[in-house]
């Protein structure tokens, strides 16, 4: 079966804009989360969908949003973008019988 | 929040076996423990899981103790391919009940 599909991979933006990441996940896994990874602060989470509704939150400013939508599928947004958002934004689905997390190849978000 | 702590980096000979450690010691109630590994900039990538046993698949061993407040993931016969960065995770099996999750920066294993 098809993976966690993220797009677009790569993107460069400029300060102060903003965007928008979409994350398909595996068919029939029900829970998306979102995790943003830079060189110093490693692979943090952002949070975490379940059935259209968001279950859980990690530390990010209110520019960092998301939603899930009823096939599943899930996008993220930020908005007034800076600097120190460029990273890689990795999505992933949850297998819910293991727990298991399947991760997409994440979309690697540039701003200058 | 569900925290963990691992060594930043270690190295393992080709063909021996790599133990990875892990420190979980505010794991609650039935959280799992989880490894998964990421190589280059590559989505990370499942290994194991486990509860309270001691698990084993075809990638990795999974060595929990009996308070269950910290892990051992071992790779029986590392190669060049198991250079990666390691991560250690606890939560529930399913979605909701988390708190919130701490990957941190794993270790990196240089094989």
């Amino acid at each position: 079966k098809a993976g966690v599909t993220q797009t677009p991979r790569y993107l460069i933006k400029t300060r102060g804009q903003q965007v928008t990441l979409s994350c398909s996940p595996i068919s029939g896994h029900r829970s998306v989360s979102w995790y943003q990874q830079t060189p110093g602060q490693g692979l943090q989470f952002l949070f975490e969908y379940f059935s259209e509704t968001q279950r859980n939150k990690g530390n990010f400013p209110g520019r960092f949003s998301g939603r899930q939508f009823s096939n599943s599928r899930s996008e993220m947004n930020v908005s007034t973008l800076e600097l120190g958002d460029s990273a890689l934004y990795l999505c992933a689905s949850l297998q819910g019988d293991t727990g298991e997390l399947f991760f997409g190849e994440g979309s690697r978000l540039t701003v200058l | 929040d569900a925290k963990t702590t691992q060594p930043p980096s270690m190295d393992c000979a080709e063909g021996r076996a790599a133990n990875l450690p892990c420190n979980h010691s505010t794991i609650s109630g039935n959280e799992y423990v989880y490894w998964y590994r990421q190589i280059h900039s590559q989505g990370p990538q499942y290994i194991i899981h486990g509860l309270k046993n001691n698990e084993t698949n075809e990638m990795a061993s999974l060595i929990i103790t009996e308070d269950r407040k910290s892990s051992t993931l071992i790779l029986p016969h590392a190669t060049l391919r198991d250079t990666a960065v390691y991560y250690c995770i606890v939560r529930f099996p399913n979605a909701g009940n988390n708190r919130k999750l701490i990957w941190g920066l794993g270790t990196s294993l240089a094989v």
